[in-house]
Protein backbone atom coordinates (compact mmCIF):
# COMPACT_ATOMS: atom_id res chain seq x y z
CA UNK A 1 0.00 0.00 0.00
CA UNK A 2 0.96 3.85 -0.27
CA UNK A 3 0.86 6.66 2.51
CA UNK A 4 0.74 9.94 1.52
CA UNK A 5 1.32 12.74 3.90
CA UNK A 6 0.90 16.32 3.80
CA UNK A 7 -0.29 19.14 6.41
CA UNK A 8 -3.90 19.63 7.03
CA UNK A 9 -3.56 23.61 6.75
CA UNK A 10 -1.15 26.39 6.20
CA UNK A 11 -1.90 30.21 6.86
CA UNK A 12 0.49 32.93 5.01
CA UNK A 13 0.07 36.71 4.13
CA UNK A 14 -0.37 37.66 1.01
CA UNK A 15 3.35 38.78 -0.84
CA UNK A 16 4.82 36.06 1.04
CA UNK A 17 6.11 32.28 0.54
CA UNK A 18 4.80 29.43 1.58
CA UNK A 19 6.37 25.56 1.45
CA UNK A 20 3.93 22.47 1.42
CA UNK A 21 5.46 19.38 2.16
CA UNK A 22 4.57 16.05 0.99
CA UNK A 23 6.55 12.76 2.10
CA UNK A 24 5.53 9.43 0.57
CA UNK A 25 5.85 5.72 1.66
CA UNK A 26 5.04 3.88 -1.70
CA UNK A 27 5.80 0.41 -3.16
CA UNK A 28 7.49 1.41 -6.16
CA UNK A 29 7.44 5.13 -7.53
CA UNK A 30 6.81 6.38 -11.27
CA UNK A 31 5.85 9.99 -10.83
CA UNK A 32 4.69 13.04 -8.08
CA UNK A 33 2.09 15.14 -9.57
CA UNK A 34 0.38 18.59 -7.63
CA UNK A 35 -2.74 19.85 -8.24
CA UNK A 36 -4.91 22.78 -6.98
CA UNK A 37 -8.23 22.29 -5.89
CA UNK A 38 -10.42 25.76 -4.72
CA UNK A 39 -13.51 25.17 -2.64
CA UNK A 40 -16.48 23.34 -4.87
CA UNK A 41 -14.08 23.11 -7.89
CA UNK A 42 -12.28 20.42 -10.25
CA UNK A 43 -8.55 19.76 -8.97
CA UNK A 44 -6.15 21.15 -11.65
CA UNK A 45 -2.49 20.19 -12.55
CA UNK A 46 -0.04 22.30 -11.22
CA UNK A 47 3.51 20.04 -11.61
CA UNK A 48 4.87 17.26 -12.45
CA UNK A 49 8.15 15.18 -11.16
CA UNK A 50 9.58 11.99 -11.38
CA UNK A 51 13.47 12.67 -11.31
CA UNK A 52 14.82 14.22 -8.15
CA UNK A 53 15.55 18.10 -8.01
CA UNK A 54 13.63 21.67 -8.90
CA UNK A 55 10.52 22.04 -11.65
CA UNK A 56 9.77 25.69 -11.64
CA UNK A 57 7.10 27.11 -13.64
CA UNK A 58 6.25 31.14 -12.53
CA UNK A 59 5.33 31.06 -9.25
CA UNK A 60 5.40 27.44 -8.59
CA UNK A 61 8.17 25.23 -7.83
CA UNK A 62 7.97 21.38 -6.84
CA UNK A 63 10.84 19.49 -5.91
CA UNK A 64 11.44 15.76 -5.63
CA UNK A 65 13.75 13.60 -3.66
CA UNK A 66 12.91 9.72 -4.62
CA UNK A 67 15.64 8.76 -1.84
CA UNK A 68 13.87 10.83 0.47
CA UNK A 69 10.02 9.47 -0.67
CA UNK A 70 9.76 13.77 -0.15
CA UNK A 71 8.64 16.54 -1.73
CA UNK A 72 7.62 20.24 -1.63
CA UNK A 73 5.40 22.81 -3.23
CA UNK A 74 6.85 26.16 -3.35
CA UNK A 75 4.06 29.28 -3.67
CA UNK A 76 5.82 32.59 -3.98
CA UNK A 77 4.10 36.40 -4.49
CA UNK A 78 1.40 35.31 -2.93
CA UNK A 79 -1.97 35.98 -3.62
CA UNK A 80 -5.47 36.02 -2.35
CA UNK A 81 -6.27 33.89 -4.92
CA UNK A 82 -3.86 30.89 -4.57
CA UNK A 83 -6.17 30.27 -1.00
CA UNK A 84 -7.40 26.70 -2.31
CA UNK A 85 -6.58 23.24 -1.29
CA UNK A 86 -3.34 21.95 -2.70
CA UNK A 87 -3.20 17.98 -3.50
CA UNK A 88 0.06 15.85 -3.85
CA UNK A 89 -0.31 12.01 -5.49
CA UNK A 90 1.64 9.61 -6.26
CA UNK A 91 2.03 6.95 -9.21
CA UNK A 92 3.70 3.69 -7.82
CA UNK A 93 5.67 2.08 -10.40
CA UNK A 94 4.46 -1.43 -9.89
CA UNK A 95 0.39 -0.11 -11.26
CA UNK A 96 0.50 2.89 -13.50
CA UNK A 97 -3.13 3.19 -13.78
CA UNK A 98 -3.00 3.72 -10.04
CA UNK A 99 -2.99 7.06 -8.38
CA UNK A 100 -2.90 8.09 -5.00
CA UNK A 101 -3.77 11.21 -3.14
CA UNK A 102 -3.07 12.71 0.13
CA UNK A 103 -5.25 14.45 2.20
CA UNK A 104 -4.62 18.30 0.86
CA UNK A 105 -3.04 21.39 2.36
CA UNK A 106 -5.35 24.27 2.74
CA UNK A 107 -3.75 27.07 2.19
CA UNK A 108 -5.47 30.22 3.70
CA UNK A 109 -4.02 33.55 2.16
CA UNK A 110 -4.71 36.94 4.41
CA UNK A 111 -4.60 40.40 3.20
CA UNK B 1 -12.38 22.79 -26.51
CA UNK B 2 -10.55 19.98 -24.25
CA UNK B 3 -12.65 18.67 -21.73
CA UNK B 4 -13.89 16.09 -19.63
CA UNK B 5 -17.86 16.64 -19.25
CA UNK B 6 -20.03 14.59 -15.99
CA UNK B 7 -23.41 14.04 -15.31
CA UNK B 8 -25.20 14.67 -13.64
CA UNK B 9 -23.48 17.76 -11.84
CA UNK B 10 -26.04 17.21 -8.89
CA UNK B 11 -28.15 13.90 -7.98
CA UNK B 12 -30.15 13.29 -4.78
CA UNK B 13 -31.63 9.75 -5.15
CA UNK B 14 -33.05 7.01 -2.29
CA UNK B 15 -31.08 3.73 -0.96
CA UNK B 16 -31.16 0.93 -3.64
CA UNK B 17 -32.28 2.65 -6.52
CA UNK B 18 -29.83 1.92 -9.25
CA UNK B 19 -27.86 5.07 -11.14
CA UNK B 20 -25.49 5.60 -13.35
CA UNK B 21 -22.64 8.89 -13.61
CA UNK B 22 -21.78 9.47 -16.97
CA UNK B 23 -18.26 10.91 -18.16
CA UNK B 24 -17.32 11.77 -21.42
CA UNK B 25 -13.86 12.71 -22.27
CA UNK B 26 -13.03 14.74 -26.01
CA UNK B 27 -9.37 14.40 -25.76
CA UNK B 28 -8.85 11.15 -27.59
CA UNK B 29 -7.33 9.73 -24.17
CA UNK B 30 -6.54 6.31 -23.48
CA UNK B 31 -6.70 6.47 -19.59
CA UNK B 32 -9.78 7.40 -17.68
CA UNK B 33 -10.33 6.90 -13.67
CA UNK B 34 -13.22 7.54 -11.03
CA UNK B 35 -12.32 8.93 -7.56
CA UNK B 36 -14.64 10.02 -4.96
CA UNK B 37 -13.55 12.97 -2.48
CA UNK B 38 -14.78 13.29 0.85
CA UNK B 39 -14.03 15.35 3.89
CA UNK B 40 -10.58 14.82 5.50
CA UNK B 41 -9.86 11.30 2.83
CA UNK B 42 -8.54 13.42 -0.04
CA UNK B 43 -9.25 12.25 -3.28
CA UNK B 44 -9.80 8.37 -3.16
CA UNK B 45 -9.71 6.08 -6.43
CA UNK B 46 -13.03 3.91 -7.46
CA UNK B 47 -11.83 2.44 -10.74
CA UNK B 48 -9.99 2.85 -13.81
CA UNK B 49 -9.16 1.94 -17.18
CA UNK B 50 -6.15 1.74 -19.23
CA UNK B 51 -8.10 1.50 -22.94
CA UNK B 52 -11.27 0.31 -24.27
CA UNK B 53 -12.15 -2.87 -22.41
CA UNK B 54 -9.65 -2.64 -19.87
CA UNK B 55 -10.60 -1.74 -16.37
CA UNK B 56 -9.42 -2.37 -12.88
CA UNK B 57 -10.02 -1.58 -9.41
CA UNK B 58 -8.40 1.10 -7.13
CA UNK B 59 -8.54 1.61 -3.57
CA UNK B 60 -12.46 1.71 -2.63
CA UNK B 61 -13.88 -0.26 -5.45
CA UNK B 62 -16.50 -1.76 -3.61
CA UNK B 63 -20.58 -0.77 -4.42
CA UNK B 64 -19.45 0.47 -8.09
CA UNK B 65 -19.36 -0.96 -11.51
CA UNK B 66 -17.91 0.60 -14.75
CA UNK B 67 -17.56 -0.10 -18.27
CA UNK B 68 -15.35 1.11 -21.00
CA UNK B 69 -16.94 0.16 -24.45
CA UNK B 70 -15.83 3.35 -26.17
CA UNK B 71 -12.40 5.72 -25.90
CA UNK B 72 -14.25 8.60 -25.10
CA UNK B 73 -16.94 6.97 -22.02
CA UNK B 74 -16.65 5.80 -18.78
CA UNK B 75 -19.64 5.56 -16.97
CA UNK B 76 -19.66 5.13 -13.09
CA UNK B 77 -22.87 2.54 -12.16
CA UNK B 78 -24.31 2.05 -8.29
CA UNK B 79 -26.41 -0.73 -9.02
CA UNK B 80 -27.73 0.24 -4.90
CA UNK B 81 -26.53 3.02 -3.90
CA UNK B 82 -26.47 3.63 -0.02
CA UNK B 83 -25.68 6.08 2.23
CA UNK B 84 -22.30 6.19 2.93
CA UNK B 85 -21.64 6.36 -1.34
CA UNK B 86 -22.69 10.26 -0.45
CA UNK B 87 -19.81 12.07 -1.60
CA UNK B 88 -18.34 13.91 -4.48
CA UNK B 89 -17.28 11.88 -7.57
CA UNK B 90 -14.59 13.36 -10.00
CA UNK B 91 -13.88 11.50 -13.56
CA UNK B 92 -11.03 12.36 -15.27
CA UNK B 93 -8.90 11.10 -18.05
CA UNK B 94 -5.59 11.53 -19.28
CA UNK B 95 -2.81 10.49 -22.00
CA UNK B 96 -1.02 7.32 -21.17
CA UNK B 97 3.02 7.82 -21.95
CA UNK B 98 5.45 5.50 -19.79
CA UNK B 99 8.78 6.55 -20.74
CA UNK B 100 9.90 8.13 -17.25
CA UNK B 101 12.10 10.87 -18.17
CA UNK B 102 10.21 11.92 -21.02
CA UNK B 103 6.37 12.01 -19.75
CA UNK B 104 5.78 15.21 -18.20
CA UNK B 105 2.90 16.86 -19.03
CA UNK B 106 1.68 13.66 -21.26
CA UNK B 107 0.26 12.50 -17.48
CA UNK B 108 -1.50 14.77 -16.47
CA UNK B 109 -4.78 14.11 -15.65
CA UNK B 110 -7.77 16.13 -16.66
CA UNK B 111 -11.02 16.28 -13.80
CA UNK B 112 -14.54 16.93 -14.82
CA UNK B 113 -16.37 19.59 -12.76
CA UNK B 114 -17.76 16.75 -10.31
CA UNK B 115 -20.64 15.37 -9.05
CA UNK B 116 -22.38 15.53 -6.13
CA UNK B 117 -24.32 12.75 -5.16
CA UNK B 118 -26.87 12.49 -2.10
CA UNK B 119 -28.15 8.93 -1.31
CA UNK B 120 -30.70 9.20 1.28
Amino acid sequence: GQNIDQPTEMTATEGAIVQINCTYQTSGFNGLFWYQQHAGEAPTFLSYNVLDGLEEKGRFSSFLSRSKGYSYLLLKELQMKDSASYLCAVRASDSWGKLQFGAGTQVVVTP
Amino acid sequence: EAQVTQNPRYLITVTGKKLTVTCSQNMNHEYMSWYRQDPGLGLRQIYYSMNVEVTDKGDVPEGYKVSRKEKRNFPLILESPSPNQTSLYFCASSAQYRRDSDSGTKNIQYFGAGTRLSVL
